[in-house]
């Protein structure tokens, strides 16, 4: 059955620094994958899409992703990070059948020291 | 242009009562899904609809929950006879065609007493 692992639950991290927030996923073939990011009181707001093509995806807010195919991850990085990005992150796979429903991780949720 | 908007916001009810909660989609799109996100973990699907059509109702957890979609806008998700179980956040989302992104409104916290 198709997964969606995110190991870290939480993550600590100081303003400016960098930040890399780990993706694995279990899925048969080609997959579409996402991350989206939750703040407190908000909905989902979708940072980047891989579908095809170039494995490094830029986002909004100066986030970007690599999509690793021998390692089956989907890691989401920012060289520098703001207060603001203090929130939950969510690592989700499309599932290509006849829905493409979104599989979910259990969400990494981010603080930022100042 | 509006997003997808859900009423209510927050919904505290008693076990054992029926529950609706609605989803307003963005104009146009005719792929609809509920999700449902229990406290500290991620989202889990509920239904997905292809216009009014459910052709994917893998998620409902019992047959205690139902849903319709009418006019391919407006989504109504029933739960009938509540248990505490039922309390999370249940979050609707649509993209224009299914394989698209799809955007989430702000969901309807649901608290089961």
């Amino acid at each position: 059955a198709q997964s969606v692992t995110q190991p870290d639950i939480h993550i600590t991290v100081s303003e400016g620094a960098s930040l890399e927030l780990r993706c694995n996923y279990s899925y048969g073939a080609t997959p579409y994958l996402f991350w989206y990011v939750q703040s407190p009181g908000q909905g989902l707001q979708l940072l980047l899409k891989y579908f095809s093509g170039d494995t490094l995806v830029q986002g909004i807010k100066g986030f970007e992703a690599e999509f690793k195919r021998s390692q089956s991850s989907f890691n989401l990085r920012k060289p520098s990070v703001h207060w603001s990005d203090a929130a939950e992150y969510f690592c989700a796979v499309g599932q290509m059948d006849s829905s493409y429903k979104l599989i979910f991780g259990s969400g990494t949720r981010l603080l930022v020291r100042p | 242009g509006a997003g997808v908007s859900q009423s209510p916001s927050n919904k505290v009810t008693e076990k054992g009562k029926d529950v609706e909660l609605r989803c307003d989609p963005i104009s146009g799109h005719t792929a609809l899904y509920w999700y449902r996100q229990r406290l500290g973990q991620g989202l889990e699907f509920l239904i997905y609809f292809q216009g009014n059509s459910a052709p994917d109702k893998s998620g409902l957890p019992s047959d205690r929950f139902s849903a319709e979609r009418t006019g391919e806008s407006v989504s109504t998700l029933t739960i009938q006879r509540t248990q505490q179980e039922d309390s999370a956040v249940y979050l609707c989302a649509s993209s224009l065609v299914m394989q698209e992104t799809q955007y989430f409104g702000p969901g309807t916290r649901l608290l089961v007493l």
